[in-house]
């Protein structure tokens, strides 16, 4: 069983349109996570998630939306792509309480997305 | 903000030898956590350090949180092919705060 999925894994765009990646944990964790790793692998957090109320939320253009429809579901919605959004952009999961983070964050596989 | 800084950036080392690689941060953390990832996958835990001193083993893998909660260090013994990857720092200050991960160490194995 996949413990946190998303799709697609890859996704190749042209710049300016609109696209959506979606994420699923099927941890019961109450924590959602999206990270974006550049082309040289450093790992930025861009949105935290606690039980579908937005907890983080890094300098990241408005462009990017995240939603969360449920607890074991985070999905991001960009708009008006550019070229420098071109990375791999990971989920994440993980279990707090009162803002302590109680186990590892559980990563999914990433969506490698190449913005044309 | 906060910065990890990992090192070395890469290493190529022969099969059977040990590895070492530290991150420094400009600022104390109260959790520090080793993570690796594997070619096309996201990362997975390897140890979670949570009190400064703290030395912590994963089988062939070792993880001490620095005194003075500014750094942190990996060890590998005997190191296999399969050990292959990029291996991340990463803190934790707590609280709703947010996980900062460090640079990265690429580690090949030479077989």
């Amino acid at each position: 069983d996949t413990a946190v999925s998303q799709t697609p894994k890859y996704l190749v765009t042209q710049m300016g349109n609109d696209k959506s990646i979606k994420c699923e944990q099927n941890l019961g964790h109450d924590t959602m996570y999206w990270y974006k790793q550049d082309s040289k692998k450093f790992l930025k957090i861009m949105f935290s998630y606690n039980n579908k109320e937005l907890i983080i939320n890094e300098t990241v253009p408005n462009r990017f939306s995240p939603k969360s429809p449920d607890k074991a579901h985070l999905n991001l919605h960009i708009n008006s792509l550019e070229l420098g959004d071109s990375a791999v952009y990971f989920c994440a999961s993980s279990q707090e309480h009162a803002g302590v983070l109680l186990n590892e964050q559980f990563f999914g596989p990433g969506t490698r997305l190449t913005v044309l | 903000g906060q910065q990890l800084n990992q090192s070395p950036q890469s290493m190529f080392i022969q099969e059977g030898e040990d590895v070492s690689m530290n991150c420094t941060s400009s600022s104390i953390f109260n959790t520090w956590l080793w993570y690796k990832q594997d070619p096309g996958e996201g990362p997975v835990l390897l140890i979670a350090l949570y009190k400064a001193g703290e030395l912590t083993s994963n089988g062939r893998l070792t993880a001490q949180f620095g005194i003075t909660r500014k750094d942190s260090f990996l060890n590998i013994s005997a190191s296999i092919p399969s050990d292959v990857g990029i291996y991340f720092c990463a803190g934790l200050l707590g609280g709703y705060q947010k996980v900062t991960f460090g640079t990265g160490t690429k580690l090949q194995v030479i077989p």
